[in-house]
């Protein structure tokens, strides 16, 4: 079983839409989660943080973390075709970070 | 200043070969990682440097070295280049001891034919 899944898409949505990414993770000692968005033929640039449980809101986006379901979730309000992009979810563990494998998503003006 | 950067930007080997991706980071991080993204497996971790003169295995090492003998710089080496390792390499790096952000490279596409 990998340590973080992620449903790789490609996740489709019109203009305007609420998006909903998400993750599960394996292990409860986890507590730092990140979200990544990648653009294409780019390198990844990280998005949002969350430390341990809760919701944090950054404009459009709100990233939120349920330790007791091991799951994480990213929040796209009013996308825009600007959104497109592959998000990558990840926590911390010894000096190193995990990644999900990625969803695609895109938005369709 | 630049961030992160990689050379060469894209490369064509034919098995068999060897090469060296180099990696350079202006920011002072002390860690510095090496990643592989192939379609539907996400980044894994190939190796990783906590400082200078140190580096670990990750995920998926075997058929690849590294080495790190400046703090700025952070090289990947093939070795014997198969076709397995056809993909797109990233260099990262962050700041010691916090959870600041790790900034990634542009990236290197490399074809082993």
């Amino acid at each position: 079983q990998k340590e973080v899944e992620q449903d790789p898409g490609p996740l489709s949505v019109p203009e305007g839409a609420i998006v909903s990414l998400n993750c599960t993770y394996s292990n409860s000692a986890f507590q730092y989660f990140m979200w990544y968005r990648q653009y294409s033929r780019k390198g990844p640039e990280l998005l949002m943080y969350t430390y341990s449980s809760g919701n944090k809101e950054d404009g459009r986006f709100t990233a939120q973390v349920d330790k007791s379901s091991k799951y994480i979730s990213l929040f796209i309000r009013d996308s825009q075709p600007s959104d497109s992009a592959t998000y990558l979810c990840a926590t911390e563990s010894s000096y190193k970070l995990i990644f999900g494998s990625g969803t695609r998503l895109l938005v369709r003006p | 200043n630049a961030g992160v950067t990689q050379t060469p930007k894209f490369r064509v080997l034919k098995t068999g070969q060897s090469m060296t991706l180099l990696c350079a980071q202006d920011m002072n991080h002390e860690y510095m990682y090496w990643y592989r993204q192939d379609p539907g497996m996400g980044l894994r971790l190939i190796h990783y440097s906590v400082g200078e003169g140190t580096t670990a295995k990750g995920e998926v090492p075997d058929g690849y070295n590294v080495s790190r003998l400046k703090k700025q710089n952070f090289l990947l080496g093939l070795e014997s280049a198969a076709p397995s390792q056809t993909s797109v390499y990233f260099c990262a790096s962050r700041v010691a001891g916090t959870r600041e952000t790790q900034y990634f490279g542009p990236g290197t596409r490399l074809l082993v034919l």
